[in-house]
């Protein structure tokens, strides 16, 4: 079956330190997504791309990228974590029907 | 602007009673909307979704979405609840540039 993996699920990380979350789709989807799950703020997406070499900043984008190489993965990049950048991630991604489909999440603390 | 709103944090309902999660969106254009389900420590789950069509949207697990035009709802329902019903809920509006708007959700508990 179709699915899509993030890893790690948990990641402790110190503040200024590079950071790399992975997503990997077996669906074959053009549009991949990036949010962050924060109490009271709902998601909120980060960045996301509608094909390979294509990416575009989301509403709360500032200390992340992302690069698309290929239809399968989506890596997150955290330049110089934060403690503001504590939060829950997760990755979705969409075909041709609006539907979008989650990973399981990753689960950051930047201490 | 596109933008969803939740206005309970919480719903308590009664296992067996029905249940109805609120939903309002401001959207130009014909709206597509979206419920999202999520369980502790999991990724959100597509319940249903209106494009166009019955106003009546039928979903996964007995859920069921009323979109009303005219007064840019879309609540979510369910004639009985069951106590594994209970988890956080979003709605979504998709926007202009097809991306999807999430409302901050509502907590579910369902109470035996």
């Amino acid at each position: 079956d179709a699915e899509i993996t993030q890893s790690p699920r948990h990641k402790i990380t110190e503040t200024g330190r590079q950071v790399t979350l992975a997503c990997h789709q077996t669906w074959n989807h053009n549009n991949m997504f990036w949010y962050r799950q924060d109490l009271g703020h709902g998601l909120r997406l980060i960045h996301y791309s509608y094909g390979v070499q294509d990416t575009n900043k989301g509403e709360v984008s500032d200390g992340y990228s992302v690069s698309r190489s290929n239809t399968e993965d989506l890596p997150l990049t955290l330049e110089s974590a934060a403690s503001s950048q504590t939060s829950v991630y997760f990755c979705a991604s969409s075909g041709s029907t609006d539907t979008q489909y989650f990973g399981p999440g990753t689960r950051l603390t930047v201490l | 602007a596109q933008s969803v709103a939740q206005p309970e944090d919480q719903v308590n309902v009664a296992e067996g009673n029905p249940l109805t999660v609120k939903c309002t969106y401001s959207v130009s254009g014909n709206p597509y909307l979206f419920w999202y389900v999520q369980y502790p420590n999991r990724g959100l789950q597509f319940l249903l979704k209106y494009i166009t069509g019955d106003n009546l949207v039928k979903g996964s697990y007995g859920f069921e979405a009323e979109f009303n035009k005219s007064q840019t709802s879309f609540h979510l329902k369910k004639p009985s609840a069951l106590v594994s019903d209970s988890a956080l809920y979003f709605c979504a509006v998709r926007d202009n540039t097809d991306k999807l708007i999430f409302g901050t959700g509502t907590r579910l508990q369902v109470f035996p």
